[in-house]
């Protein structure tokens, strides 16, 4: 079941802040954030696992509800080299670890 | 840490064709991962190797797409007889052991085109 994200583009002016949420209709073990610049591959950016950790480096931070299997992205004091789509990938509770099924991602795009 | 690459970059190739496209993971990774992206959606997995072990392929993958890991090292996807749907961005990603997470690092991908 492929994980729905929220909102499927934002745009902000440099400075601003950003959610970018990621929810699942079954159980998760694990949520995956990448992002993509055009024409390029997938970027890792962090993962969370179960047991509702928060996660972040530099002005990205992460959280993951396991009871609602929500996991939302944050993005704080956008700078012009945050654009790109972003997109969760979600691990099924059983903890396969291998296979992750992406949303179709949100687009970000920040101006100066 | 040389990165996940792939091999070629870009592939045009006619319908009925017959393609071959190349991964080599990061050194020390043991997992290795094909997904396939079209234009506005997300990478889709296709199949999953441990060492040269292939334990998992898409049900959306048909018989004529096959993929290889000799010696747990670099690996294959062939699509064969390719038809104008096959045309999609082909991405290798690989991870290591460490345990509990298994980070994907993603190649910069193959895009196929087919005419």
């Amino acid at each position: 079941q492929q994980p729905v994200q929220s909102p499927q583009a934002v745009i902000l002016r440099e400075g601003e802040d950003a959610v970018i949420n990621c929810s699942s209709s079954k159980a998760l073990y694990s949520v995956h954030w990448y992002r993509q610049k055009h024409g390029e591959a997938p970027v890792f950016l962090m993962i969370l696992l179960k047991g509702g950790e928060q996660k972040g480096h530099d002005k990205i931070s992460a959280s993951f509800n396991e009871k609602k299997q929500q996991s939302s992205l944050y993005l704080t004091a956008s700078q012009l080299s945050y654009s790109g789509t972003y997109f969760c990938g979600t691990e099924g509770s059983g903890g396969s670890n291998y296979k992750l099924t992406f949303g179709k991602g949100t687009l970000l795009t920040v101006n100066p | 840490d040389t990165g996940v690459s792939q091999d070629p970059r870009h592939k045009i190739t006619k319908r009925g064709q017959n393609v071959t496209f190349r991964c080599d993971p990061i050194s020390e990774h043991n997992r290795l991962y094909w997904y396939r992206q079209t234009l506005g959606q997300g990478p889709e997995f296709l199949t999953y190797f441990q060492n040269e072990a292939q334990l998992e392929k898409s049900r959306l993958l048909s018989d004529r797409f096959s993929a290889e890991r000799p010696k747990g090292s670099f690996s294959t996807l062939e699509i064969q007889r390719t038809e104008q749907g096959d045309s999609a961005m082909y991405l290798c990603a690989s991870s290591g052991k460490r345990f509990p997470t298994y980070e994907q690092y993603f190649g910069p991908g193959t895009r196929l085109t087919v005419t």
